[in-house]
């Protein structure tokens, strides 16, 4: 159940676009890559996950690295919503059988200056 | 469907109580985790259903803790003889079958005094 690295803390402008770093170093050939994020009293949200290639959705996108070792979440354009703790969760999904769950870490704390 | 749904969102007990909570999952998810969450920490895995049958249950959850989700719908968690190491934000997520998107509830903020 290793978890991935993250850096604890980040700050970024409004309206510039923010960049999230995530090491994976052990990631198997079938784990994913899941992000969710965390408001102040809420519980986490989902925002993104991949296998392989670069995802992108209405929220953000998610480069993974070729080998697979690394992922960075991006914002294009950060708000002051977007402040939150960003997790970077690596495990199995995308099956119907056996048992799954997400191992969080203590995750990137996003700060965004208006 | 509004979401996942989870209720008290407070609670405030004395040491020694038992107290149960509830968690109402969006109706077509299949799984059903329930996480714990400290100040600081990110949520640490409890345990996890699958329609009725719990799957899986993690180290942390003692015998004092107690989970069920009877006809696969609703999941109550109990935890008896509380504990000060007991408070903590109670979370709870669903998903379908292949779990690559959770969503969660708002959580139950439990105060052990």
């Amino acid at each position: 159940d290793a978890k991935t690295t993250q850096p604890n803390s980040m700050e970024s402008n409004e309206e510039e676009p923010v960049h999230l770093p995530c090491n994976h170093s052990t990631i198997s050939g079938t784990d994913y890559i899941h992000w969710y994020r965390q408001l102040p009293s809420q519980g986490p949200e989902y925002v993104i996950h991949g296998l392989t290639s670069n995802v992108n959705n209405r929220m953000a996108s998610l480069a993974i690295a070729e080998d697979r070792k690394s992922s960075t979440l991006i914002l294009h354009r950060a708000t002051l919503r977007d402040a939150a703790v960003y997790y970077c969760i690596r495990g199995p999904g995308g099956t119907t059988s056996g048992t799954y769950k997400y191992i969080f870490g203590t995750g990137t704390r996003l700060k965004v200056l208006a | 469907d509004t979401g996942v749904s989870q209720n008290p969102r407070h609670k405030i007990t004395k040491r020694g109580q038992n107290v149960t909570f509830r968690c109402d999952p969006i109706s077509e998810h299949n799984r059903l985790y329930w996480y714990r969450q400290t100040l600081g920490q990110g949520p640490e895995f409890l345990t996890y259903f699958q329609n009725e049958a719990q799957l899986e249950k993690s180290r942390l959850l003692s015998d004092r803790f107690s989970a069920e989700r009877p006809k696969g719908s609703f999941s109550t968690l109990e935890i008896q003889r509380t504990e000060q190491g007991d408070s903590a934000m109670y979370l709870c997520a669903s998903s379908f079958r292949d779990g690559l998107s959770y969503t969660f509830g708002s959580g139950t903020r439990l105060t052990v005094v």
